[in-house]
């Protein structure tokens, strides 16, 4: 089974409108991490929010946060007021195991910020 | 304070060469972790290097081998290079092994022909 699951290949979003950004993990351990990075055209990885498994408020980092649902084992991102600079592939990820050093990454969705 | 660095950019092999790709990590951090980004693709996790010994590896053939060294800094080594080895490797650090946040380097886009 995937260990990081997003549906949405492509998403359209209006610049100052929010979106929801789908993210389903799978795993049987009791403490894990789950993490949503932003990669634009240029290739490097950017860091975006983290949340972990015990933590029971929804994280959140200025315009983003997360959806943690985690009797669905769902990690949604939503994005606030989306500018144009958003527009990149977003990927969800997850670390499990001991030490955290399993690290799972989704297939990505790749969003763009209409003017 | 430099972040995680790469080299090279680019590079250009042909199947059945041997290449290596270098990774130096953010200033403080300990942990280094390889990536294998192909086109269209997330990143899969190669291995972690923590004091010099490999931590973890992924689902990766003995093909891909690393090094870590004294001064934290990492090898990534490919042998007999297939056309599907073609790919954004990325190297990310982390303050240490446990450390939940990663920071990645900017990556090296190796084509084999």
């Amino acid at each position: 089974a995937q260990k990081i699951t997003q549906t949405q290949p492509g998403m359209f979003v209006q610049e100052k409108e929010a979106v929801t950004l789908d993210c389903t993990y799978d795993t049987s351990d009791q403490s894990y991490g789950l993490f949503w990075y932003k990669q634009p055209s240029s290739g490097e990885m950017i860091f975006l929010i983290y949340q972990g498994s015990y933590d029971e408020q929804n994280a959140t980092e200025g315009r983003y946060s997360l959806n943690f649902q985690k009797a669905r084992k769902s990690a949604n991102l939503v994005i606030s007021a989306s500018q144009l600079g958003d527009s990149a592939m977003y990927f969800c990820a997850m670390r499990e195991g001991v030490n955290f050093n399993k690290f799972y990454f989704g297939s990505g969705t790749k969003l763009n910020v209409k003017p | 304070d430099a972040g995680v660095t790469q080299s090279p950019t680019h590079l250009i092999k042909t199947r059945g060469q041997q290449v290596t790709l270098r990774c130096s990590p953010k200033s403080g951090h300990d942990t280094v972790s390889w990536y294998q980004q192909a086109l269209g693709q997330g990143p899969q996790f190669i291995f972690q290097y923590y004091e010099e010994e490999e931590r973890q590896r992924g689902n990766f053939p003995d093909r891909f081998s690393g090094h870590q060294f004294p001064n934290y800094s990492s090898e990534l080594n490919v042998n007999a290079l297939l056309l599907g080895d073609s790919a954004l490797y990325l190297c990310a650090s982390s303050f240490d092994e446990s450390s939940y946040e990663q920071y990645f380097g900017p990556g090296t886009r190796l084509t084999v022909t």
